[in-house]
């Protein structure tokens, strides 16, 4: 498995303010992934992030409230922007690594609070 | 699309005992089922899996099933202890295709 890192582990926005996410992981992987767990629920794909392209986006997620990006094999950032109380949620990183099929692995994940 | 139901959502057992967690879904083209375990406050993380060219898979304590043409798969946990007490999701995916969750169950192992 990948050892995955997530900054920020929490926090605590403004109503309209933004919020960068960065994904960090120990090896290059295939894929990697961005998902929101809201309080109590299960996990909801947001987006594919792809390396020198644009993100795959999932059907009720957009571009302009949660840009992607993903520079190289083992990073990537999601933006949380113009946040409402209704973003407060859980925000997952998960990978595929290089060597194994369709298995993923979760980073620790993002705690947001939005007031 | 696919879609995954999970039964049941709340489930508590005595410490010792054993807890069955089970999961349908809908896509026939689904074969790749793994289950992720989700403490209080930590991502999930994979404890098991199986693909559909097998019918169980056995790791220590935790076993899972598949029934391919019930379109339904188990997770087994036996002489279950305080700290198997998590939230367990399991998920489906076909070939290729992304991961769909189910809503997830709330195990409590009761000392």
């Amino acid at each position: 498995s990948a050892v995955i890192s997530q900054k920020p582990s929490r926090d605590i926005c403004q109503r309209g303010t933004s919020l960068t996410i960065q994904c960090q992981v120990d090896s290059q992987v295939t894929m990697m992934f961005w998902y929101r767990q809201q309080p109590g629920q299960s996990l909801t794909l947001i987006a594919t992030a792809n390396q020198g392209s644009e993100a795959t986006y999932e059907s009720g997620f957009v571009i302009d409230k949660f840009p992607i990006s993903r520079p190289n094999l083992t990073f990537s950032t999601l933006t949380v922007s113009n946040m409402s109380p209704e973003d407060s949620s859980i925000y997952l990183c998960s990978v595929e690594p290089r060597r194994t099929y369709n298995e993923q692995f979760f980073g620790p994940g993002t705690r947001l609070t939005v007031l | 699309g696919e879609n995954v139901e999970q039964h049941p959502s709340t489930l508590s057992v005595q410490e010792g005992d054993s807890a069955v967690i089970k999961c349908t879904y809908s896509d026939s083209a689904s074969n790749y089922f793994p289950w992720y375990k989700q403490e209080l406050g930590k991502g999930p993380q994979l404890i098991i899996d199986i693909r559909s060219n097998v019918g169980e898979k056995k790791d220590q304590r935790i076993a899972v099933t598949l029934n391919k043409t019930a379109k339904h798969f188990s997770l087994h946990i036996t002489e279950t202890q305080p700290e198997d007490s998590a939230v367990y999701f399991c998920a489906a995916s076909p070939y290729g295709q992304n991961f769909v969750f189910g809503p997830g169950t709330r195990l409590s192992v009761l000392p």
